[in-house]
């Protein structure tokens, strides 16, 4: 089944303590996106990728980071978390920048 | 800079009742435009998308959307709708821009349908 899956689907954490949520796809796209979901805010993206080892930065990037050493695989990574990182996160792909993205399930993160 | 505006944030319809969302973008170049849908804990799904040629396209579960250049608009309708269609809508555009491709979402539109 085609599919983008993350890990966890739910964080809670404390401000500091370094994180990283896994996202990975089995479906060969070469494009990946990381968002950040607030209310009132719509979907914010932070990070993207078009190819292994090519990122580039969105909107809200601060306080992130990401890498792509594998197609498949697209970890956010967050060094120093802090409480307004508290959101859900969404990870996305598509097999080219264009095209509509197939999102993975979430993830709720709260840093206290 | 490029946006996008959904300008109804909560709508509340009855069952049958028709439904049209409003999405606008700012952004004169090409573009590919989307609607998505987000139901109650679940992720975003497509439900419908336009590239280029007939400007009425339609997507899953009865919605479609008209692309209207002129007035930068991609408005979503659904003639009758359900109360499965409670979800929170979301429309994206996809511009190049600045030697990249942006991807741009709208703050999105909570429908709740009344059974």
């Amino acid at each position: 089944e085609a599919q983008v899956t993350q890990n966890p689907r739910y964080l809670i954490t404390v401000t500091g303590k370094k994180l990283t949520v896994t996202c990975s796809q089995n479906m060969n796209h070469e494009y990946m996106s990381w968002y950040r979901q607030d209310p009132g805010l719509g979907l914010r993206q932070i990070y993207y990728s078009m190819n292994v080892e090519v990122t580039d930065k969105g909107d809200v990037p601060e306080g992130y980071k990401v890498s792509r050493k594998e197609k498949r695989n697209f970890p956010l990574i967050l060094e120093s978390p802090s409480p307004n990182q508290t959101s859900l996160y969404f990870c996305a792909s598509s097999n080219d920048r264009g095209y509509e993205q197939y999102f993975g399930p979430g993830t709720r993160l709260t840093v206290t | 800079a490029q946006s996008v505006s959904q300008h109804n944030h909560h709508v509340i319809l009855s069952e049958a009742a028709s439904l049209e969302l409003g999405c606008n973008y700012s952004y004169g170049g090409t573009v590919n435009l989307f609607w998505y849908v987000q139901y109650p804990g679940q992720h975003l799904q497509l439900l419908l998308k336009y590239f280029s040629g007939d400007p009425l396209v339609k997507g899953i579960k009865g919605f479609e959307a008209e692309f209207i250049k002129s007035k930068f608009s991609f408005n979503l309708r659904k003639p009758s709708v359900q109360w499965s269609d409670t979800a929170e809508y979301f429309c994206a555009v996809n511009a190049f821009t600045s030697g990249t491709y942006k991807y741009i979402f709208g703050t999105g539109t909570r429908l709740k349908v009344l059974a």
